[in-house]
Formats: structure tokens, sequence, C-alpha cells
């Protein structure tokens, strides 16, 4: 059974804290992305990554910074949250010739 | 860059059909997908359609694209409570890194 699985459902943290959001896909998937969702804005894609140590800034990339060490794990950094960085967080992967994009279950984050 | 637009809100009366509208800008959209949240959880493929159909069929779900207008609809036959979700609609050019432009999500509620 095809499985991402994010490190934490739910999340507070402080301004100014270093946060790390972790994402892990069983699938042997080269391709991984993570996005933010907000009420009336869907998804928005802030970084993805087609393969090991190869990353490529989204649509929304600002404080926010990703590393991807190895094939199974994709994370995203946020280096020094602020309060408008309070978000759901979903991670996706997908294989290369396939035609389906898989979820992970979302973080959602709160930043104090 | 890529645009994809849905209304926000649908409320459909159970046992009605709902039909969920989307609309893209992007013309080389080669694959074009509906996917459905429910409360909590992450997002769920549905279905997906290639841009040379104009129709599919899947149980109670059906598809059915203008690629001339740039329009995508979803209709959920004989709709339930379990319908209840946010529903997305999302396009791919197939660039090479399967990049998903999503929409802001259709919120459907179902009257009892």
């Amino acid at each position: 059974d095809v499985k991402v699985t994010q490190s934490s459902r739910y999340l507070v943290k402080r301004t100014g804290e270093k946060v790390f959001l972790e994402c892990v896909q069983d699938m042997d998937h080269e391709n991984m992305f993570w996005y933010r969702q907000d009420p009336g804005l869907g998804l928005r894609l802030i970084y993805f990554s087609y393969d090991v140590k190869m990353k490529e800034k989204g649509d929304i990339p600002e404080g926010y910074s990703v590393s991807r060490e190895k094939k199974e794990r994709f994370s995203l950094i946020l280096e020094s949250a602020s309060t408008n960085q309070t978000s759901m967080y979903l991670c996706a992967s997908i294989r290369r010739v396939s035609d389906t994009q898989y979820f992970g279950p979302g973080t959602r984050l709160t930043v104090l | 860059g890529e645009d994809v637009e849905q209304s926000l809100f649908l409320s459909v009366r159970e046992g009605d059909s709902s039909v969920i509208n989307c609309t893209y800008t992007d013309s080389s959209s080669t694959y074009l997908y509906w996917y459905k949240q429910e409360p909590g959880a992450g997002l769920q493929l549905l279905t997906y359609i290639f841009s040379n159909m104009d129709m599919k069929q899947d149980q109670r779900l059906t598809v059915l694209l203008n690629k001339k207008d740039k329009h995508l609809s979803l209709r959920i036959a004989d709709t339930q409570t379990g319908d209840s979700a946010i529903y997305f609609c999302a396009e791919s050019n197939r660039g090479g890194n399967e990049k998903l432009t999503f929409g802001t999500g259709t919120r459907l509620t179902i009257i009892p």
C-alpha cells in the first residue's frame, strides 16, 4: 500500500524558532513536493525535488528551504518561523512516469 | 503563470447531483485531476482525465472536459453525506517534473 508520512500532525512553535517538517515516502518516487494550504488560496507549491540533492523553487519559496539527502525523505525547513507561516503543510510524491500524486496527511503548524 | 479557478462553496441536497466546476488557463495542460480532501485529512486522488478526452465516467463520478473553453467539471451523482469535503481541481503539463497547479478548492456541503 502506497504511503507518504509526515512527522507530525500538529505542531506549535514560537516566532523565530527553526522548524523542521519531515516527509517520508516508501514508493521509491523520484519527485517530492511541499505545499502549503490556506483557506481560499488552495494549495501553493513551496519547493519540489526531482532527485536526491536536487531542488527547485515553487511559487512561494520565500522563508523556506528544503533538504533531500535520501530519495525517500524530503524535509521542509523554516529558518526563522513567523506568524504568517501558520498553515497546513502537505507533502506529496510522484513517480516520474506515473499520473498520480500521493499526499501525506498534512502537518498543521501554528506559529505564536 | 498557470492559473486554476474554482468556486469556493457549493451546497447540494442529499440525493441530488453535485456539479463542481473549474477553469484553467494553461493551454498545454495534458492531465487534469480532481482531488478530495475530507476534514483533517490529506488529499486523495478521485479521478483524472487526459487532455485528448472529453469525458470520463467512474461509478458515481463523471468528468467533463471542454478543452476549447478550458473548462473542467466533476459531477457526483446521488450525492451522499460522505461526499462532504473540499474538492480540488489540478492540472499538469507534464513538463518533466510532474508539477501540479491547484485550484482554490470547492467546499461541498450536503443538506439533509
